[in-house]
């Protein structure tokens, strides 16, 4: 009973150069949400969604910043032109349902390095 | 809009001492509240959640947290902590909108010999 995975666990990316952070959910769960943790700092919610749809993009920074998560596959996570305050590590949950209540389970995350 | 602070970036407890991870709440409706835990390069793994179904909670690990309204807070407590309990702890609180969590700022639990 796999948890969440997302993958790299690691990344390095020279300024100006795009980063992609891949989510694969709890088998049974049609939740994806993306946070952000920066050091010393606790995880900041940016973005909520289901199949093919994003639900909430709130958290998500204006520019640079996408995500999706298609009919197949894993979410992903793009920053284009990644800059050096763009280092943190970003972690993905996921949950059966959208519930208040529900319980997020969270992947290992991906720290990224900007250089 | 649903928030928590958590009082204390770093607390050190003895071996086989009582541990408290304090945790207080602001929110207009009912509060979801969460604990979760970070060990060193790993992702959030929960410890317990209150859903208003009782307001003592047990969790993993020997952990417990009382949700008291009164005092708006949901403290995270341990009778007897353990080496293995040193880690980063987080309270979260579930928005109105029901899609995200929003953190406190952490805990760094230190056990000393």
């Amino acid at each position: 009973n796999a948890g969440v995975m997302q993958n790299p666990r690691h990344l390095v990316r020279r300024r100006g150069q795009e980063a992609r952070l891949r989510c694969s959910p709890m088998k049974g769960h049609s939740h994806v949400y993306w946070y952000r943790q920066l050091p010393e700092e606790g995880l900041k919610f940016m973005v909520y969604l289901q199949k093919e749809n994003i639900i909430d993009e709130s958290g998500m920074p204006k520019e640079r910043f996408s995500a999706e998560f298609p009919k197949e596959g894993p979410s992903i996570l793009r920053i284009q032109q990644v800059v050096r305050g763009d280092s943190a590590a970003y972690f993905c949950a996921s949950s059966q349902g959208g519930w208040r209540q529900e319980t997020q389970y969270f992947g290992p995350g991906t720290r990224l390095l900007v250089l | 809009a649903q928030s928590v602070t958590q009082l204390g970036s770093h607390v050190s407890v003895s071996e086989g001492a009582l541990v408290l991870l304090r945790c207080n709440y602001s929110s207009s409706v009912p509060p979801y509240l969460f604990w979760y835990v970070q060990y060193p390069n790993q992702g959030l793994q929960l410890l317990l959640k209150y859903t208003s179904a009782a307001t003592l909670v047990k969790g993993i690990n020997g952990f417990e947290a009382e949700f008291k309204k009164s005092e708006t807070s949901f403290h995270l407590t341990k009778p007897s902590a353990h080496m293995r309990d040193a880690a980063e702890y987080f309270c979260a609180v579930s928005l109105n909108s029901g899609y995200a969590l929003n953190f406190g700022k952490g805990t760094s639990l230190l056990v000393t010999p």
